[in-house]
This record gives C-alpha cells, sequence and structure tokens, in this order.
C-alpha cells in the first residue's frame, strides 16, 4: 500500500514564475492536508481539502497561494508569483475520513527561489 | 489561535537513558494529542497518539501521558538508542482536523 506521494521532492523557480505541487494521498484516503515547514521550524497549517471542496482554508496566505482536490487526480497547491519567503518544504498529509483518523505525511517538496 | 509549546526545545541523554518531552496546549476544545518524529530532511511520522478519554498509552519504548485539566501531554521515551535522535513535535486537534505543531524538541543520543 503506497504511503503519501509528492512530486517533485525538489523544485527550484525564479522569483516571479509559479510553482506547482502535487499530492497523491494513500489508497482510500479522501482527506488531504497541506503544510509549510520553513527551516528549524515545526510545521505550520495551510489548508485541509476533500475532494472537490476546501474545508479549512484559516492558514493559506490571503493572496499568491490555492490549493485544490479534483475528484480526479491529485492534489495541487499553487503558488503564483514567487518571492524568496516562499523557499520552505511543504508537506502533504492524508487521512481516510478526517474525524477521528491519524494523519501520515508524504516526503515533501523542497522549493527554492532564486 | 491555539497555542502549543514545548520543554525542551534541546534535550541531550546518554544511550539507555529515558527522554520525556512535554508540551502545553491551550485549546481546551482539543481531544487528539499525537506525537511526530522527523529525522533530518524526512518526513514526519506518527510515533504514538492519544485520545482525550484515556490517560496513558503505551507502545514499547515509547508512551504518552496526558494530563486534560492542566492542558498538558508528555512523550516518555525509555531505554534511549541513537536512532531515537531526530526532532520531536507534537501536535494537538480537535477531531484530527488541522493539527498545530508544537514549537519541536532536538533530541540526542549520544552512545
Amino acid at each position: 500500500n503506497a504511503g503519501v506521494m509528492q512530486n517533485p521532492r525538489h523544485l527550484v523557480r525564479r522569483r516571479g514564475q509559479e510553482a506547482r505541487l502535487r499530492c497523491s494521498p494513500m489508497k482510500g484516503h479522501s482527506h488531504v492536508y497541506w503544510y509549510r515547514q520553513l527551516p528549524e521550524e515545526g510545521l505550520k497549517f495551510m489548508v485541509y481539502l476533500q475532494k472537490e471542496n476546501i474545508i479549512d482554508e484559516s492558514g493559506m496566505p490571503k493572496e499568491r497561494f490555492s490549493a485544490e482536490f479534483p475528484k480526479e487526480g491529485p492534489s495541487i497547491l499553487r503558488i503564483q508569483q514567487v518571492v524568496r519567503g516562499d523557499s520552505a518544504a511543504y508537506f502533504c498529509a492524508s487521512s481516510p475520513t478526517g474525524e477521528g483518523q491519524p494523519q501520515h505525511f508524504g516526503d515533501g517538496t523542497r522549493l527554492s527561489i532564486l | 489561535g491555539e497555542n502549543v509549546e514545548q520543554h525542551p526545545s534541546t534535550l541531550s541523554v546518554q544511550e539507555g537513558d529515558s527522554a520525556v518531552i512535554k508540551c502545553t496546549y491551550s485549546d481546551s476544545a482539543s481531544n487528539y494529542f499525537p506525537w511526530y518524529k522527523q529525522e533530518l530532511g524526512k518526513r514526519p511520522q506518527l510515533i504514538i497518539d492519544i485520545r482525550s478519554n484515556v490517560g496513558e498509552k503505551k507502545d514499547q519504548r515509547i508512551a504518552v501521558t496526558l494530563n486534560k485539566t492542566a492542558k498538558h501531554f508528555s512523550l516518555h521515551i525509555t531505554e534511549t538508542q541513537p536512532e531515537d535522535s531526530a526532532v520531536y513535535f507534537c501536535a494537538p486537534s480537535y477531531n484530527t482536523d488541522k493539527l498545530i505543531f508544537g514549537t519541536g524538541t532536538r533530541l540526542q543520543v549520544f552512545p
């Protein structure tokens, strides 16, 4: 049973470009969470999605960031017009039903902005 | 918002000794209390969790204790080994929705 799959593992972008991060949850999991981790810090919640629905986006910056989890395919975290401060590790986690079920993390995408 | 603090921020122990990390949270609605281990450059891994209707849970060398009245829970590692060296995060939540991660504790186990 494959775990949470994230790609790419490493992504380099220049300032002003767009970054797209992908997350495929574990088989049978319909809940996806995105977290951001700055160097030497803990993970910060960004957004919680179910298929075709955003449940909680209270941790998402108001501008440039968006997330989706379509009926088919992976969840996508999109960052437009990236800036140096967006450099971080972005982790995705999934759970079967959300309520009462633990979250399991992918290996993350390390985003570097030149 | 929720405030989650861990103590100590760093902990060094000799192999075979015990290690205890404490997590204090502010949201009284929290009812799910996991601990994650993160090795350098790796993903967080769930090592143990407890729910609010239980006071203590043990899994081999690892245990978690919960004091819901005082709003803190602790990770206990006995007979520590060098491979236990990592950063440990607590992440209390309500119904396992968004996890609010603590500030992290860097554990070093010296052989």
